[in-house]
């Protein structure tokens, strides 16, 4: 079974919108990551947030965290256009760096 | 650019074929991975190589073979594929401690798209 699944699987909103996408993991983790990938390119890093932190920001993004229930949540403020894209959690299990798992993503369409 | 590199950027091979698949990164790395993409499935990690060792094989057939020669360079050696193998290969790279504990972020190459006829 999957250990990172994300929902929604679809999203589409207007531009200036923000957009909330949500990761429910299996597992106990070291780390938490979120990738975006455009049109069947490879994956651009966006945000790593460790199991010990709650909260991270980068730009218009925010990532929290949430171990008890094994959940974590990408928010995307003030959206555009170019940030349509497919977005992927990825979780490296506890002790077992380099196995990173990574959900079937998100397609988040933003419209102008 | 992610300072890791992939060749071809296509593929196309009948599955009697032998090609291989490269990947270099430019990051100072010492783990390497190969990823594959299919339609509507999640990533799936295929191969890990930590300090050139592998130190993780996913259940992948014989017929994808990894090498490593150096922890800059990675290829994925492919022989007698099926048309199910059709996908998006995606190598990474990333710094890992040698005990294979944790990892840092990993940076993914921009892809090969193999289609197997």
């Amino acid at each position: 079974s999957q250990q990172g699944e994300e929902d929604p699987q679809a999203l589409s909103i207007q531009e200036g919108e923000n957009a909330t996408m949500n990761c429910s993991y299996k597992t106990s983790i070291n780390n938490l990551q979120w990738y975006r990938q455009n049109s069947g390119r490879g994956l651009v890093h966006l945000i790593l947030i460790r199991s010990n932190e709650r909260e991270k920001h980068s730009g218009r993004l925010r990532v929290t965290l949430d171990t008890s229930k094994k959940s974590s949540s990408l928010l995307i403020t003030a959206s555009r256009a170019a940030d349509t894209a497919s977005y992927f959690c990825a979780t490296e299990p506890y002790n077992q760096g380099g196995k990173l798992i990574f959900g079937q993503g998100t397609e988040l369409s933003v419209k102008p | 650019e992610t300072g890791v590199t992939q060749t071809p950027r296509h593929l196309v091979m009948g599955m009697t074929n032998k090609k291989s698949l490269k990947c270099e990164q430019h990051l100072g790395h010492n783990a390497m991975y190969w990823y594959k993409q299919s339609a509507k499935k999640p990533l799936e990690l295929m191969f890990v190589y930590n300090f050139k060792e592998q130190t993780e094989n996913n259940s992948v057939p014989s017929r994808f073979s990894p090498e490593c020669p150096n922890s800059s360079h990675l290829f994925l050696h492919l022989h007698t594929l099926q048309p199910e193998d059709s996908a998006l290969y995606l190598c990474a790279s990333s710094h890992m401690d040698r005990a294979s504990v944790y990892q840092e972020t990993q940076y993914f190459g921009p892809g090969t798209r193999l289609l197997v006829l």
